[in-house]
């Protein structure tokens, strides 16, 4: 899992709640992903930051947002709008130039109850 | 459009047995190709990473190879152990831009 944390490892939501899960680096990166992980398919980017205060979309963008205040920080939200938020949630980090190997944390798994 | 496609889908072997998995990529401009190794409930662990100009990256029992010219590549696994059971994720990534992800191939070594 390298110098990456991800909490919590289980995490409920609610019908109409958000929810936030966190993302912390010590690795000095200055790029960070976040990623869904559905059974049988492959890993599905939703946001990524290059640098701090700076972020984009990925591909699975609607029902999430997030922040990147902090270069060791990048929590991703999980909004209401997001109708089908069970998964397995990744986060990411790598050098911003180079060969970018990303180093993943050790995961959040989202049940809706 | 960019696609990473791998198989076999799931693979079951016997504890010291050989097995080689396959990813075939359409990914266009391409940068380099990685595998990456997933115990379940876990982040993924990168296991190599090859450029267009290696054909051959090993490390310890895992041998991947890359024919940059049929866009192919295989994660040789040698001498399995029951500790090799996990996802096996092909990972292409195109230049200055992101990440294109296989589906994985689950492996289970049985002993």
């Amino acid at each position: 899992d390298g110098g990456i944390t991800q909490s919590p490892k289980y995490l409920f939501r609610k019908e109409g709640q958000n929810v936030t899960l966190s993302c912390e680096q010590n690795l000095n990166h200055d790029a960070m992903y976040w990623y869904r992980q559905d059974p049988g398919q492959g890993l599905r980017l939703i946001y990524y930051s290059q640098i701090v205060n700076d972020f984009q979309k990925g591909d699975i963008a609607e029902g999430y947002s997030v922040s990147r205040e902090k270069k060791e920080s990048f929590p991703l939200t999980v909004t209401s709008a997001q109708k089908n938020p069970t998964a397995f949630y990744l986060c990411a980090s790598s050098t911003a130039t180079g060969r970018k190997t990303q180093y993943f944390g050790p995961g959040t798994r989202l049940l809706v109850l | 459009k960019n696609q990473v496609e791998q198989s076999p889908q799931s693979l079951i072997i016997l504890e010291g047995k050989n097995c080689t998995l396959q990813c075939n990529y359409t990914v266009s401009p391409f940068s380099n190709l990685r595998w990456y190794k997933q115990d379940t409930g876990r982040g993924p662990v990168s296991l190599t990473i090859m450029t267009f100009s290696e054909n051959t990256k090993s490390n310890g029992r895992y041998t991947a190879t890359l024919d940059a010219d049929t866009k192919q590549s295989s994660l040789h696994i040698t001498a399995s152990q029951l500790s090799d059971s996990a996802s096996y994720i092909c990972v292409v990534s195109k230049y200055g831009q992101n990440f294109v992800f296989g589906p994985g191939t689950r492996l289970s070594v049985l002993p």
